[in-house]
């Protein structure tokens, strides 16, 4: 089965840019998650949607971070303009949750954004 | 309010030796699932284990184990025999029940294993 799957691994912009990042959940996973990982603050959640609709969105830094998740199968998340505190690794994860139980939460491979 | 502290934050063991990776949690909720998760050099999260808040069996997969006590809030990590490959940076998480399944993580421990 596939893993859950981003886009771009790597994605180098200039400072102002526009930047679009994309995941593929595992399917029949209803939960989808965004994180970002720095140095200097860990891994913190950025954004989490379940069944398609975003829950929670107290992690989203400002106003020019938007996370979309149009459909069961594909979500975005966009900064723009783009600044070099964003620069960051940014992962996907998602998860199932079955009989009111926790899911563990599985993974993409990150998308290493650095903005000049 | 969720806090999972990891207070190691870099360990290094020789090959073989034995090692302990601490985790102490704080959680209001009486239903809360505790995660391990390790992130190798090559930067990916690879789910080790979970845990819910009813369950304080310790665990153990081949050279893992795992060590819940509620009483004192933590769940720690334990590698016997460790090995090179075991070299990453671990973290562990907590989950609470009414808050969708997401993840709150310590800042991780960055375990090295030298030959």
């Amino acid at each position: 089965d596939a893993g859950v799957i981003q886009s771009p691994r790597h994605e180098v912009t200039e400072m102002g840019q526009e930047v679009t990042l994309r995941c593929k959940p595992i399917s029949g996973h209803d939960y989808l998650f965004w994180y970002r990982q720095t140095m200097m603050r860990g891994l913190e959640l950025l954004i989490y949607f379940n069944n398609n609709v975003p829950i929670d969105d107290s992690g989203m830094p400002e106003d020019r971070f938007s996370a979309k998740m149009p459909n069961a199968s594909f979500s975005t998340l966009k900064i723009q303009p783009s600044e070099p505190r964003d620069s960051a690794v940014y992962f996907c994860a998602s998860s199932l949750r079955t009989g009111g139980n926790t899911g563990e939460l599985f993974f993409g491979e990150g998308s290493r954004l650095t903005v000049l | 309010a969720q806090k999972v502290t990891q207070a190691q934050t870099e360990i290094s063991v020789v090959e073989k030796e034995d090692v302990t990776l601490d985790c102490v949690y704080e959680t209001r909720d009486t239903t809360y699932y505790l995660f391990w998760y390790k992130q190798p050099p090559s930067g990916e999260l690879v789910f080790l284990i979970r845990r819910n808040s009813f369950d304080e069996q310790n665990e153990i997969s081949g050279r893992y184990s795992w060590n819940f006590q509620k009483s004192t809030s933590s769940f720690n990590f334990t590698i016997t025999a460790s090995q090179v490959v075991d070299s990453a940076v671990y973290f562990c998480a907590l989950s609470e029940h009414n808050q969708g399944g997401k993840l709150i993580f310590g800042q991780g421990t960055e375990l090295s294993v030298k030959p």
